[in-house]
């Protein structure tokens, strides 16, 4: 079946610093989005896209869609505390317009402060 | 605007029971989807429902069943519950097109 690979799997993160992400995946997806989880919570969406090489913003966050379809990055400028947590990549074969409901995620890249 | 809501919060079980888990969807969303979060990892698909049935299910066996009723809420049934059925469970909804918005979910403890 489909699957994601997320990447890193942690980090540690200083105020002030840029953080990178990325997803890949072993099939083609038609979208992708990002979401971030705190402890306690259900994901939150942070991005999505629907067409390859699009790049989307939203405040200091940034992603893109790929444009081989099988893979997805998320940038964060200028990291605030606040940004600590469990960001994840989803995907799904559905096209913009279809049901999004079966969406494959990875496996999370946790977020943490530099002690 | 309410968001989803999912109850109970919390939850805990004995292996061979039966369990149901409720969610209320986002104001005039009409389709929900169930997913499975084990510790540490992402969250799985279970199944989608759209206007009362089922339209979608992953790799979940048929212990797994679900309800969603005409305002759209769902039911999420485990029969016969597993240790390995501990896991959070999450409630997402959302409209036909449009990306889902997550509940905070139901924590599921087998013991």
């Amino acid at each position: 079946g489909q699957q994601l690979n997320q990447s890193p799997q942690s980090m540690f993160i200083q105020e002030g610093e840029d953080v990178s992400m990325n997803c890949t995946s072993s099939s083609i997806f038609n979208t992708w989005l990002w979401y971030k989880q705190d402890p306690g919570e259900g994901p939150v969406l942070l991005i999505a896209l629907y067409k390859a090489g699009e790049l989307t913003s939203n405040g200091r966050l940034t992603a893109q869609f790929g444009i081989t379809r099988k893979d997805s990055f998320l940038n964060i400028s200028a990291s605030i505390p606040s940004d600590v947590g469990i960001y994840f990549c989803a995907g799904t074969s559905m096209n913009y317009g279809g049901s999004q409901g079966n969406l494959i995620f990875g496996k999370g890249t946790k977020l943490s402060v530099k002690p | 605007e309410t968001g989803v809501t999912q109850s109970p919060t919390h939850l805990i079980k004995t292996r061979g029971q039966q369990v149901t888990l409720r969610c209320s969807s986002q104001s005039g969303h009409n389709t929900v989807s169930w997913y499975q979060q084990a510790l540490g990892q992402g969250p799985q698909f279970i199944f989608q429902y759209y206007r009362e049935e089922e339209n979608g299910r992953g790799n979940f066996p048929p212990r797994f069943s679900g309800l969603q009723f005409p305002n759209y809420s769902s039911e999420l049934n485990v029969n016969a519950l597993e240790l390995d059925d501990s896991a959070l469970y999450l409630c997402a909804s959302s409209l036909p097109e449009s990306p889902l918005h997550f509940g905070n979910g139901t924590r599921l403890t087998v013991t």
